[in-house]
């Protein structure tokens, strides 16, 4: 089946620093999108990329998809105390024939240290 | 979040036990799934389901079992036969638009499953 890599598994900053998480794939997506959890809840849409080599910026939060669209990332620029979390890739693959059916990263935990 | 509840938050069942979680939605989505999320592993899909009476496996269903007889409602039932059902279950919805992306799916705050 479809798998989604994604690095680092963790990743500890001092506040104010960047943080980049990536996520690739063997095979070409459809779309891909973005969840965070916080620690002790439910993923959240963030969201959702799906046209080869685009960029979305929310705030201090930058999305890339790739031109073959096989891999993505996800920055954070300054990062803060509220970033605190695991950020999850979940990818639709092209030509699929499961509408909706997402396959998650292994998701990135990012601690931020004051 | 918002309009998907499940229950309860945490399970305790003794092994050899099967146990069903609830999961209920007002959202009025077409569209729900049940995921399994261990550490270091994210969110691995169990089963999902479109339409009320249809639903597909996923990528782990083996040793579970699900129902889909109200559109609102999409139980999960976990069988003495999973192996190791000890785990976080997360249960979300979507609508269907048919559109070229794929809808949003909205959590619910799931249950922590406990076998002992």
């Amino acid at each position: 089946g479809q798998q989604v890599m994604q690095i680092p598994q963790y990743q500890h900053v001092q506040e104010g620093e960047d943080f980049t998480t990536y996520c690739n794939s063997s095979t070409t997506l459809s779309n891909i999108q973005w969840y965070k959890q916080r620690p002790g809840g439910h993923p959240v849409f963030l969201i959702q990329l799906v046209k080869s080599g685009e960029v979305k910026k929310q705030k201090r939060l930058t999305f890339q998809f790739g031109e073959a669209k096989k891999n993505s990332s996800l920055h954070i620029t300054a990062t803060q105390t509220t970033d605190v979390g695991t950020y999850f890739c979940a990818a639709a693959n092209a030509g699929g024939t499961s509408y909706g059916k997402l396959t998650f990263g292994q998701g990135t935990i990012l601690t931020v240290h004051p | 979040d918002g309009g998907i509840t499940q229950s309860p938050k945490y399970l305790f069942r003794k092994e050899g036990q099967n146990v069903t979680l609830s999961c209920e939605q007002n959202l009025n989505h077409d569209a729900m799934y049940w995921y399994r999320q261990d550490p270091g592993q994210g969110l691995r899909l169990i089963y999902y389901s479109q339409i009320v009476n249809d639903f597909q496996k996923g990528d782990i269903a083996e040793g579970y079992s699900v129902s889909r007889e109200k559109k609102e409602s999409f139980p999960l039932t976990v069988t003495s036969a999973q192996k190791n059902p000890t785990a976080f279950y997360l249960c979300a919805s979507s609508i269907i638009s048919g559109g070229g992306g794929t809808d949003t799916q909205y959590f619910g705050p799931g249950t922590r499953l406990t076998v002992l």
